[in-house]
C-alpha cells in the first residue's frame, strides 16, 4: 500500500529537549515536504527536498532542521524546541507526471512543547 | 497582504446545490494551483490540480483558473453532506516540483441536509 508514515503521532516534550520526527514514504518520490498547521494560519511549508542531499527552506524554517540521506526518509529535527513550535506537523511526498501533481500527506504529528 | 487568501467561512450550502469556493493569490509568477480537502482531524487530500487558464472538471468538481485576475475557484456540484470539510487552496511558483508551496488558511464548507 502506497503511504507516507510519520512517527511519533503524538509527542509532549519540554523546552530545549532535542527531538526528531521521522517521515518515510514507499512510493519512490523525489520531492518531499514538511508543513506545520496552526489554527487560522493554514499549512505553512517548513522545508522541502527535491532529492537525496538536496533540501531548501520553505516559509517558516527557523528552529528546524532536515536531512535527506535516503530517498524514502525525510526526518524533521527540532534541536531546541520552544513553546511556539507547538503545532500539528505533516510530512508530504509528491508524485508528478502525466500533467498531474499530487502531494500525499502523512497522518500528522501533534507536538506540544511545554 | 497574505499571499494566498481564502474566505474562512463557514460557508453553508444546502444539499444538492452548487458550492463555490474562491481563492486569490498575490504572486503573478505562480504557475501551479491546487485544491485540497481536509476533514476534521485528518490529513489533506488532493481534489484538483490545475495550471492552465480555464476550467478543469473531475466528476462533481470543477476548478477555474484566471491568471490575469489572479484567482482560482472550486465548484462542487450536487453538494453532499460528505463534502463538508475544510478546503485548502495552494499555489506554487513554478512548474517544477522544486518550488515553494503556499497554502491559504482554508474555507470551511458545511452542507446542510
Amino acid at each position: 500500500e502506497a503511504q507516507v508514515t510519520q512517527n511519533p503521532r503524538y509527542l509532549i516534550t519540554v523546552t530545549g529537549k532535542k527531538l526528531t520526527v521521522t517521515c518515510s514514504q514507499n512510493m519512490n518520490h523525489e520531492y518531499m515536504s514538511w508543513y506545520r498547521q496552526d489554527p487560522g494560519l493554514g499549512l505553512r511549508q517548513i522545508y522541502y527536498s527535491m532529492n537525496v542531499e538536496v533540501t531548501d527552506k520553505g516559509d517558516v524554517p527557523e528552529g528546524y532542521k532536515v536531512s535527506r540521506k535516503e530517498k524514502r526518509n525525510f526526518p524533521l529535527i527540532l534541536e531546541s524546541p520552544s513553546p511556539n513550535q507547538t503545532s500539528l506537523y505533516f510530512c508530504a511526498s509528491t508524485e508528478t507526471g502525466r500533467g498531474q501533481e499530487t502531494q500525499y500527506f502523512g497522518p500528522g504529528t501533534r507536538l506540544l512543547v511545554l | 497582504q497574505k499571499e494566498v487568501e481564502q474566505n474562512s467561512g463557514p460557508l453553508s450550502v444546502p444539499e444538492g446545490a452548487i458550492a463555490s469556493l474562491n481563492c486569490t493569490y498575490s504572486d503573478r509568477g505562480s504557475q501551479s494551483f491546487f485544491w485540497y480537502r481536509q476533514y476534521s482531524g485528518k490529513s489533506p487530500e488532493l481534489i484538483m490540480f490545475i495550471y492552465s487558464n480555464g476550467d478543469k472538471e473531475d466528476g462533481r468538481f470543477t476548478a477555474q483558473l484566471n491568471k490575469a485576475s489572479q484567482y482560482v475557484s472550486l465548484l462542487i456540484r450536487d453538494s453532499q453532506p460528505s463534502d463538508s470539510a475544510t478546503y485548502l487552496c495552494a499555489v506554487k511558483a513554478g512548474y517544477s516540483s522544486a518550488s515553494k508551496i503556499i497554502f491559504g488558511s482554508g474555507t470551511r464548507l458545511s452542507i446542510r441536509p
